[in-house]
């Protein structure tokens, strides 16, 4: 069946880095894409969504790229802080569909 | 954003007993709810969709008898695990999309079930 997949189970970053979270998806048809945030014993935190007619949006310290050739997604924290210490998940829909989760990828921010 | 709502944030309850979990959308209208279910360190499996005022669709493996779920209003769904076991011991979420169609959910707090 289709499915949203992660290529890094946990990534480590030094504090004031930069962090690029990737995902690798598998349904060409999905035209809408989510990163959530969920912190321990909480509910997903929408951060960041991008269309499939985009492949660049910008939020604040947050980057998403989205490469439709080979199906790739990622993430990017600028400036990373405690605070982003998370697991991030991406996410894919089509219009009016259900959203498929992606197995997620730890964020690990050492001071 | 949009506000969810879920209540309870923690539940313990007794080996085949029936525990009720509430998502509310907060400032605006729900037509779709949906529900996952998610063990430690992993993703959020979808358990069903509900959409208001009709039946629930259940992802195939989800006992619809066991997870029983109702929408009955715009901002309102409740899931009620029934006869509840050990192995329903879980984190609970539900999402709710607003009428306009957008693929964009908002996710409630989630709700950590215990049945000892």
């Amino acid at each position: 069946g289709e499915s949203v997949g992660l290529h890094l189970p946990t990534l480590s970053v030094q504090e004031g880095d930069n962090s690029i979270i990737n995902c690798a998806y598998s349904n060409s048809a999905s035209d809408y894409f989510i990163w959530y945030k969920q912190e321990s014993g909480k509910g997903p935190q929408f951060i960041i969504d991008i269309r499939s007619n985009m492949d660049k949006r910008q939020g604040q310290r947050v980057t998403v790229l989205l490469n439709k050739t080979v199906k790739h997604l990622s993430l990017q924290i600028a400036a990373t802080q405690p605070g982003d210490s998370a697991v991030y998940f991406c996410a894919e829909a089509s219009y009016g569909n259900k959203l498929v989760f992606g197995a997620g990828t730890i964020l690990r921010v050492k001071s | 954003g949009a506000v969810v709502s879920q209540h309870p944030s923690r539940v313990i309850c007794k080996s085949g007993t029936s525990v009720k979990i509430e998502c509310r959308s907060l400032d605006f209208q729900a037509t779709t709810m949906f529900w996952y279910r998610q063990f430690p360190k992993k993703s959020l499996m979808l358990m069903a969709t509900s959409n208001e005022g009709s039946k629930a669709t259940y992802e195939q493996g989800v006992e619809k008898d066991k997870f029983l779920i109702n929408h009955a209003s715009l901002t309102l769904s409740t899931l009620t695990v029934t006869s509840a076991h050990p192995e329903d011991s879980s984190f609970y979420i539900c999402s709710a999309r607003d009428g306009g169609g957008r693929a964009e959910a908002f996710f409630g707090q989630g709700t950590r079930l215990t049945v000892v």
